[in-house]
């Protein structure tokens, strides 16, 4: 299995552009995670999903966040506009027989 | 609300040295996890920690789950400088879809 896959890697925007993280999950894991990694904030939970619908998005710091899952092997992370504090590593992970994998995160900068 | 207080922050050894890190928690977990991340990265999980008081190891990777389940420490034995990277404990609870509570991490460089 690839594993978790993030796209893409390393995204560089300037402030007020919309901005689309994208994630494909483990096959046949039922939940989908997304965490933001700062140095202030450490890893954080944002939003997560159990087949497909959203479950808790109390994490999600504004509404300028939103996340869908189309379908189970497919998730966005979309920030509209993005802010220079918005800048941070996303990480993308699924859950399945009771073990949670990381993708390899997106580095996202908002100059 | 939730938080694990992982401890020390960082830690400079000698290769072959060991090493112990800890966290608590003012919440009780179903389950305790210890990730490592490399640089670039996403975590990896070492371990995981089910019962209160268990006992698990992985190599030279020793974890136990406290009696409390507010409590783990991971022992790293004779390390080695691939160590190296960033240790992070976490908490998880089953009626929240396994979602996870991070520590903040404990980056450790090893000496050759």
């Amino acid at each position: 299995d690839a594993g978790v896959i993030q796209s893409p890697r390393h995204e560089v925007t300037e402030m007020g552009q919309e901005v689309t993280l994208r994630c494909k999950p483990i096959s046949g894991h039922d939940y989908l995670f997304w965490y933001r990694q700062t140095m202030m904030r450490g890893l954080e939970l944002l939003i997560y999903f159990n087949n497909n619908v959203p479950i808790d998005d109390s994490g999600m710091p504004e509404d300028r966040f939103s996340a869908k899952m189309p379908n189970a092997s497919f998730s966005t992370l979309k920030i509209q506009p993005s802010e220079p504090r918005d800048s941070a590593v996303y990480f993308c992970a699924s859950r399945g027989e009771g073990r949670t994998f990381f993708g390899p995160g997106t580095r996202l900068t908002v100059l | 609300g939730q938080q694990l207080n992982q401890s020390p922050q960082s830690m400079f050894i000698q290769e072959g040295e060991d090493v112990s890190m800890n966290c608590t928690s003012s919440s009780i977990f179903n389950t305790w996890l210890w990730y490592k991340q490399d640089p670039g990265e996403g975590p990896v999980l070492l371990i995981a920690l089910y019962k209160a008081g268990e006992l698990t190891s992985n190599g030279r990777l020793t974890a136990q789950f406290g009696i409390t389940r507010k409590d783990s420490f991971l022992n790293i034995s004779a390390s080695i400088p691939s160590d190296v990277g960033i240790y992070f404990c976490a908490g998880q609870f089953y009626n929240q879809g396994g979602k996870l509570i991070f520590g903040q991490g404990t980056e450790l460089s090893v000496k050759p």
